[in-house]
């Protein structure tokens, strides 16, 4: 089945500082999700970026469907940041295969 | 607007017991898909509800079945519960392969 890895496992940020996390599936896809999940365990839904690029306040992704990757940026981070961000990627059926995670700690 | 709402919060079952879950999806929304997240890990796939139909399975055994019911909402049956079914239980609900938005979960200990 399509394997879906992210990266860096864990990031520790200062206050303030910008980041990158990166997704790479190995194989076409329907879809891309990117999620963050707070520390209570609620998944929250940051984009929905099957290609292209979009933007939502100090975050922002781009998916490249033909090189088979997507990326987070995070630009100004806040310790409201902290959490667990998740790529989702859903297969040629109705399947949605999640990764393992980044893990961002924010330090104030 | 209500979100995707999730009940029990919290449930504590015994080995060989069964247990149901239950979900209610964001106004609006046509499609449930239910996940097993453990500890530290992603959330796994179980299956997902579309036209109260199971249309996409992922590598759960038998013991999980579910339901969907005219009005949208969905139930998630687990039978003859094990200690490795100790997780937590998401459901997400969307308008049909549009994004998922998730509940807060049912997270189930096993004893």
């Amino acid at each position: 089945g399509i394997q879906v890895e992210q990266s860096p496992p864990d990031l520790i940020l200062q206050e303030g500082a910008n980041s990158t996390l990166r997704c790479n599936f190995s194989d076409s896809v329907n879809n891309l999700q990117w999620f963050h999940q707070n520390p209570w365990g609620q998944l929250i839904n940051l984009f929905y970026i099957p290609s292209g690029t979009k933007q939502n306040g100090r975050l922002s992704a781009t998916t490249v469907a033909t090189e088979r990757y997507s990326l987070l940026y995070i630009s100004s981070s806040q310790t409201t940041d902290s959490g667990v961000y998740f790529c989702a990627v859903e297969t040629g059926g109705f399947k949605t295969i999640f990764g393992a995670g980044t893990r961002l700690f924010v330090k104030a | 607007d209500a979100g995707v709402t999730q009940s029990p919060t919290h449930l504590i079952k015994t080995r060989g017991q069964q247990v149901t879950l239950r979900c209610s999806p964001k106004s609006g929304h046509d499609t449930v898909s239910w996940y097993q997240q453990a500890l530290g890990q992603g959330p796994q796939f179980i299956f997902q509800y579309y036209e109260e139909e199971e249309r996409q399975r992922g590598n759960f055994p038998d013991r999980f079945s579910g339901h969907q019911f005219p009005n949208y909402s969905s139930e998630l049956n687990v039978n003859a519960l094990l200690l490795g079914d100790s997780a937590l239980y998401l459901c997400a609900s969307s308008l049909n392969r549009d994004r998922h938005t998730f509940g807060p979960g049912t997270r189930l200990t096993v004893t």
